[in-house]
């Protein structure tokens, strides 16, 4: 297996622009996760999804910030309008069996600027 | 609070010396704690993962102890690679209502020639 894949590996956009990170989980994992990650805070969830339903985006810093499952090998978080603080690497990670339990495969992250 | 707290924030040591990495959690009720390997521009990778009747668990050059009576753990990394340069992070499963993963800020390792 390819491992968890996201794209764009990089993304420079301006304040107000949309951005759209994209996720293919390990085929047969049934747990999809969002995170962010910054010098000052470290990992921080956004939200996780099980069988492509969200359970928990409690994470999720505001309105401006919306993910979706719509099968189970793809997902997207999406930032509209994008702000200089939403700068930061967004992980995408997998897991059979859930977080308390089951081991996390992470992508390699899509590290965003916003100018 | 949850909170999960690492030392040294960061670590340069020589190849081939051995070093220890300390991680110190508040997480109540504790259901398991693990360790990551997170090296420059990649995701986290796992390394150990540990319950609460588990002491000790090796992967290769690293061992990881945990005492859940004091709430400590640390990662011990044996006979240091330049490939072991990277950050390695501690992370608590909380095993109450939440059931989230609280993670440590890391400890930056640097293993210098």
């Amino acid at each position: 297996d390819a491992g968890v894949i996201q794209s764009p590996r990089h993304e420079v956009t301006e304040m107000g622009q949309e951005v759209t990170l994209r996720c293919k989980p390990i085929s047969g994992h049934d747990y999809l996760f969002w995170y962010r990650q910054t010098m000052m805070r470290g990992l921080e969830l956004l939200i996780y999804f099980n069988n492509n339903v969200p359970i928990d985006d409690s994470g999720m810093p505001e309105d401006r910030f919306s993910a979706k499952m719509p099968n189970a090998s793809f997902s997207t978080l999406k930032i509209q309008p994008s702000e200089p603080r939403d700068s930061a690497v967004y992980f995408c990670a997998s897991s059979f069996g859930g977080g308390a339990v089951g081991e996390l495969f992470f992508g390699e992250g899509s590290r965003l600027t916003v100018l | 609070k949850n909170q999960v707290e690492q030392s040294p924030q960061s670590l340069i040591i020589l190849e081939g010396k051995n070093c220890t990495l300390q991680c110190n959690y508040t997480v109540s009720p504790f259901s398991n704690l693990r360790w990551y390997k997170q090296d420059t521009g990649r995701g986290p990778v796992s390394l150990t993962i540990m319950t609460f009747s588990e002491n000790t668990k090796s992967n290769g050059r690293y061992t990881a102890t945990l005492d859940a009576d004091t709430k400590q753990s640390s990662l011990h990394i044996t006979a240091s690679q330049l490939s072991d340069s990277a950050s390695y992070i501690c992370v608590v499963h909380n095993a109450g209502n939440n059931r989230k993963l609280i993670w440590g800020l890391g400890t930056s390792l640097g293993v210098n020639p």
